[in-house]
C-alpha cells in the first residue's frame, strides 16, 4: 500500500513565477491538507481539501490556491513567488471520520 | 497566544533511557485531539502516536506513550528504552473542530531529540 506521495522532491524558482505541487493521499484517504514549513519551524497550516472543495484555510494568502481531484489527488498552487515561500510543503492525508493524518515526504521549494 | 507550546530546544538522551518531551497546549474546545510526530533530517513526518480529549487511557504506541494531563493542558511524549534511531525533531500538534466539521491542525516549534550512543 503506498503511502502519500508528492512530486517533485525538489524545486528551484525565482521570484515572480509560479509553481505548482502535487500530492496523491493514501488509498482509502479522501482529506488532503497542505502544510509550510519553514527551516527550523514547525508546519505552518495552508488549506485543506474535501469533496474537491477548500474548506479550512490558514493565514496565507491568496497567492495560495489549490485543488482536489476526483481521485482525491491535490494540487497546491503558488503565484508571484516571494523569496519567504522558500520551504519544505507537506502534504497530509487522512481517511473518512478518522483522525489520524499522514504526511508525505514533502517537496522541497527555493525561491531565488 | 501559543496554541502548542514545546519549551525544549533540544535534548539528549542515552542509549537505552527513557526521555519525556514536553508539550502544553491551549483551546477552549472540549473535543480535541493531540499528536506527536517524527521528522528525521530527511524531512517525512512520521505519525507516533494520537490522544483524544476524551479518552481516560493514556494511549501507548510500543516504546511510545502519551501522559495526557488535561487539567494541565500537558501532553508529554515518552519514548523508552531509547535508540539511535530516535534521533529526530520531535513535533507536538492539536486538532481542532471547527464547526462543519473542519479540522485544523496546529504544530508546535519542535524539539530535537539526539540519543548518545
Amino acid at each position: 500500500d503506498a503511502g502519500v506521495t508528492q512530486s517533485p522532491t525538489h524545486l528551484i524558482k525565482t521570484r515572480g513565477q509560479q509553481v505548482t505541487l502535487r500530492c496523491s493521499p493514501k488509498s482509502g484517504h479522501d482529506t488532503v491538507s497542505w502544510y509550510q514549513q519553514a527551516l527550523g519551524q514547525g508546519p505552518q497550516f495552508i488549506f485543506q481539501y474535501y469533496e474537491e472543495e477548500e474548506r479550512q484555510r490558514g493565514n496565507f494568502p491568496d497567492r495560495f490556491s489549490g485543488h482536489q481531484f476526483p481521485n482525491y489527488s491535490s494540487e497546491l498552487n503558488v503565484n508571484a513567488l516571494l523569496l519567504g515561500d522558500s520551504a519544505l510543503y507537506l502534504c497530509a492525508s487522512s481517511p473518512p471520520h478518522r483522525e489520524t493524518q499522514y504526511f508525505g515526504p514533502g517537496t522541497r521549494l527555493l525561491v531565488l | 497566544a501559543q496554541k502548542i507550546t514545546q519549551t525544549q530546544p533540544g535534548m539528549f538522551v542515552q542509549e537505552k533511557e527513557a526521555v519525556t518531551l514536553d508539550c502544553t497546549y491551549d483551546t477552549s474546545d472540549q473535543s480535541y485531539g493531540l499528536f506527536w510526530y517524527k521528522q528525521p533530517s530527511s524531512g517525512e513526518m512520521i505519525f507516533l502516536i494520537y490522544q483524544g480529549s476524551y479518552d481516560e487511557q493514556n494511549a501507548t504506541e510500543g516504546r511510545y506513550s502519551l501522559n495526557f494531563q488535561k487539567a494541565r493542558k500537558s501532553a508529554n511524549l515518552v519514548i523508552s528504552a531509547s535508540q539511535l534511531g530516535d534521533s529526530a525533531m520531535y513535533f507536538c500538534a492539536m486538532r481542532e473542530f471547527h464547526s462543519g466539521g473542519y479540522q485544523k491542525v496546529t504544530f508546535g516549534t519542535g524539539t530535537k531529540l539526539q540519543v548518545i550512543p
